[in-house]
This record gives C-alpha cells, structure tokens and sequence, in this order.
C-alpha cells in the first residue's frame, strides 16, 4: 500500500512565526503536491513538484515556498505565519501513469495560526 | 480554466435507501476522473479512477458512472458506515505534474 506520511497532526503557531510541515512517501513518485482544504472553498493547490528540486506553483502559492532535495520529501514551509493561513493541509504523491495517475493523500496536517 | 461543480453539498439518507451524488465538470481533455472518500478529520482515501464516457467502476455498495459532462457516484442500499464526505477530482491531459482540481464535495449521512 501505498503510504503518505505527514510528520506533524496538529500544530499551533504564533503570527509571523516560519512554519515547516514535512511529508514522505515511500512509493518512489515522482509527482507531490500541497493542497490545502477550507470549509467551502475545497481542496486548493499551492504548490507541487514533478522531479528533485523541481517545483510549480499552484493556485494559491502566495504566503507559502516549497523544498524538495530528496525523492520521497516534500516540505512546504510559511516563512512568516499569519491568521488566515490557519486551515488543513494536505500532502498528495503519484506515480504518474505508472500508477494510474492515481494521487494518494496523507492524513493531514491541522495548522492553528494564533 | 477546469471546473467542477458537486451536488447535491449535502445528503441525509435512511440506511437502505439508494441514491446518487452528481459530479459535473469542464475540462480541457479530460485524462481521468476521480472520486475520493473523506472522513472527518482525515486525508482523502481513493476510491476510482474513470478514463472515458461509458466507463463505470463497482466496490461494494458504491458504483461510479462517466459522461462526457459529468459522473455520478451511486450508492445502493447505504449504511451508516458509509457517511463520509465524496469529493470528485478531475485530472487534465498534457498537465504537468498530473495535478487534480477537485470539486467541494458532497456531505453523505446516513441514519439507521
């Protein structure tokens, strides 16, 4: 099975504070992706990643960067937190057609802004 | 721009009483469909892929169905266990990354 693993559940943080959330995949795909997820407005992508070192913004990129220096890691860091980045956030991986094209989620990643 | 519309944003069923839950999308060529289920509190757990009109997927009690327009999840004889959220996500051909834009899914509950 495949397994997305999002190192922290929950996190509260103080505004203007730098904000890494870490993710790991151990199905070696090439793609990952941050997605993060509001009541009313769905999941919406922030930025994602096709190769080592390679990176995309999304939809909604702004406030957030992204590393990506090893295969099966993808960090999306909040150089300064603020209020309205409280939200879920979510690490996505795929195989690409390998897999289907199928994009497998973590379990979530809870981020408190205070 | 690729869009997708979820209906109804909310769903109360009977346990045993069928129904079905709308996904409508715009895409520019479509290369996949996607229905995910999302419990509170949790990440989306993949449930189908669908690749082209007429296709449909079965597990359990849950069937999922695509047009050129639109899919449906339908869902027979429900139980309480199968209240979740169901997102539908579409993936566009020739987008790199093989990223997803998803609907706003819809709340299912089910009562015994």
């Amino acid at each position: 099975d495949v397994k997305v693993t999002q190192s922290s559940r929950y996190l509260v943080k103080r505004t203007g504070e730098k904000v890494f959330l870490e993710c790991v995949q151990d199905m070696d795909h090439e793609n990952m992706f941050w997605y993060r997820q509001d009541p009313g407005l769905g999941l919406r992508l922030i930025y994602f990643s096709y190769d080592v070192k390679m990176k995309e913004k999304g939809d909604i990129p702004e406030g957030y960067s992204v590393s990506r220096e090893k295969k099966e890691r993808f960090s999306l860091i909040l150089e300064s937190a603020s209020t309205n980045q409280t939200s879920m956030y979510l690490c996505a991986s795929t195989g690409g057609a390998s897999s289907g094209n199928t994009i497998y989620f973590g379990e979530g990643s809870w981020l408190t802004v205070v | 721009e690729d869009q997708v519309t979820q209906s109804p944003e909310a769903l109360r069923l009977q346990e045993g009483e069928s129904s079905s839950l709308n996904c409508s999308y715009t895409v520019s060529g479509l290369r996949g469909l996607f229905w995910y289920r999302q419990d509170p509190g949790k990440g989306p757990e993949f449930l189908f892929t669908l690749y082209s009109a007429g296709e449909e997927k079965e597990k359990e009690r849950l069937k999922a169905t695509l047009t050129k327009k639109e899919s449906f999840l339908h869902i027979t004889a429900p139980k309480p266990e199968d209240s979740a959220t169901y997102l539908c996500a579409v993936q566009a051909g020739g987008t790199s990354g093989s990223r997803l834009t998803f609907g706003e899914g819809t709340q299912l509950t089910v009562n015994p």
